[in-house]
């Protein structure tokens, strides 16, 4: 597909599970961004890859939290012993390149903590 | 700290008057700002973006915005709102320093257009 794809549109899972969020970004971009939006909320930063590296990870809340993205293209958001706190949608986006430009969204996934 | 602020949760205007949605921002440097909108079950979709240059940015769907740099505000504008602009519309900036998006949002504005 030609924009941001992200797996599964939906999670709902027990409090203490794991869960996997996977980001397939646009073909080509090396930037790869996860941010998290609550309910009313703008979204907030939560990590930064340029390539296969976290360049910036000062977003995550806590060491529950990990992203991976071992290859440079597809990113998986990793949350451990999750929390009702944890629910929010989880948004992933990617630009083009190193430095500051439009970054382009995909349509995030529902994460639903009970 | 950074921060963006969205004064108006909502917004409501009549199709074919025009409409401005309202953004002010702190930052310590010079500020990269955008405008994203979101409609229901879509992802964000960028506006568009001020980074250097002319205050007047103009955007996708006739919107424009206009970089005010004594008042630290970006406030969205079009001329004639049409009712499929109804939508959650942020405001986000960055700085030219960091060198990557590392977007600070606002809370966002829900624009509502009536007939």
């Amino acid at each position: 597909g030609a924009g941001v794809s992200q797996t599964p549109s939906n999670k709902v899972t027990e409090k203490g599970k794991y869960v996997e969020l996977r980001c397939d970004p646009i073909s080509g971009h090396t930037a790869l961004y996860w941010y998290r939006q609550s309910l009313g909320q703008g979204p907030e930063f939560l990590i930064y890859f340029q390539g296969t590296g976290a360049a910036d990870d000062s977003g995550l809340p806590n060491d529950r939290f990990f992203a991976v993205r071992p290859e440079g293209s597809v990113s998986t958001l990793k949350i451990q012993r999750t929390e009702r706190g944890d629910s929010a949608v989880y948004l992933c986006a990617s630009s083009p390149g190193q430095g500051v430009t439009e970054a382009f969204f995909g349509q995030g996934t529902r994460l639903t903590v009970v | 700290a950074q921060s963006v602020a969205q004064p108006e949760d909502q917004v409501n205007v009549a199709e074919g008057n025009p409409l401005t949605v309202k953004c002010t921002y702190s930052v310590s440097g010079n500020p990269y700002l955008f405008w994203y909108v979101q409609y229901p079950n879509r992802g964000l979709q960028f506006l568009l973006k001020y980074i250097t240059g002319d205050n007047l940015v103009k955007g996708s769907y006739g919107f424009e915005a206009e970089f005010n740099k004594s008042q630290t505000s970006f406030h969205l504008k079009k001329p004639s709102a049409l009712v499929s602009d109804s939508a959650l519309y942020f405001c986000a900036v960055t700085l030219l320093s960091g060198g990557y998006n590392k977007l600070i949002f606002g809370a966002g504005t829900r624009l509502a257009v009536h007939p």
